[in-house]
């Protein structure tokens, strides 16, 4: 168990309607991502942190945002949900030594 | 893109038989991980080739790396039920370290 939660597990929302998961982890690392898990894609990196306040842009980046005020909360935003964005989120961890990624437990987000 | 592909797809094995899986990736690399998801669940790291090494075990794990070619294996010797499960390589840029990209992965089923 890397310490790492993720919030809510589960979402039902509505096409339009923003949404915000949340990553948290108790570790203190510095590196975090947020990933999108769809059939037969794998899982495509959506946003990263590399610290506080220091954010980059992954493979999938449009109609999301993300904000990192403190070291454990990493905030992934879909600015106005569309049905294309149902999909399993991952948030991970990265150790700085051993380069090795630990993941949350995903978030299902479901956009009717 | 970073990232390439996973080959096969798909792959079906008797137990005690040995799995391969292949990954390609398109850009100079400094890390190469191979992570394995249970079903629903978040992925689990396996094992890490740096980009200087060609070749990494681990228990009944054995990966390759060919850097000439873009191009790691993954070797599962003597598979078990309980090794059922999708496999990814996931690979981190030569100037972009802190970008981790994940391929499209291989789903093993070994049958007992």
């Amino acid at each position: 168990d890397a310490g790492i939660t993720q919030s809510p597990r589960h979402k039902v929302t509505e096409t339009g309607t923003p949404v915000t998961l949340r990553c948290h982890q108790t570790e203190n690392h510095r590196y975090m991502y947020w990933y999108r898990q769809d059939p037969g894609h794998g899982l495509r990196l959506i946003h990263y942190s590399y610290g506080v306040k220091d954010t980059d842009k992954g493979e999938v980046s449009d109609g999301y945002s993300v904000s990192r005020s403190k070291t454990e909360d990493f905030l992934l935003t879909l600015e106005s949900a569309t049905s294309s964005q149902t999909s399993v989120y991952f948030c991970a961890i990265r150790d700085r030594g051993s380069y090795e990624q630990y993941f949350g437990p995903g978030t299902r987000l479901t956009v009717t | 893109s970073q990232q390439g592909e996973e080959d096969p797809q798909a792959l079906s094995i008797q137990e005690g038989e040995n799995a391969t899986m292949n990954c390609s990736y398109k850009t100079s690399i400094n890390n190469l991980q191979w992570y394995r998801q249970n079903s629903g669940r978040g992925l689990v790291h396996l094992i890490l080739i740096r980009s200087n090494e060609r070749e990494k075990h681990s228990g009944r794990l054995r990966v390759t790396l060919d850097t000439s070619k873009k191009s790691s294996s993954l070797l599962i010797t003597a598979s078990r039920a309980a090794d059922t499960a999708s496999y990814f390589c996931a690979t981190d840029g030569e100037t972009s370290y802190d970008k981790v990209i994940f391929g499209p992965g291989t789903s093993l089923s070994v049958i007992p």
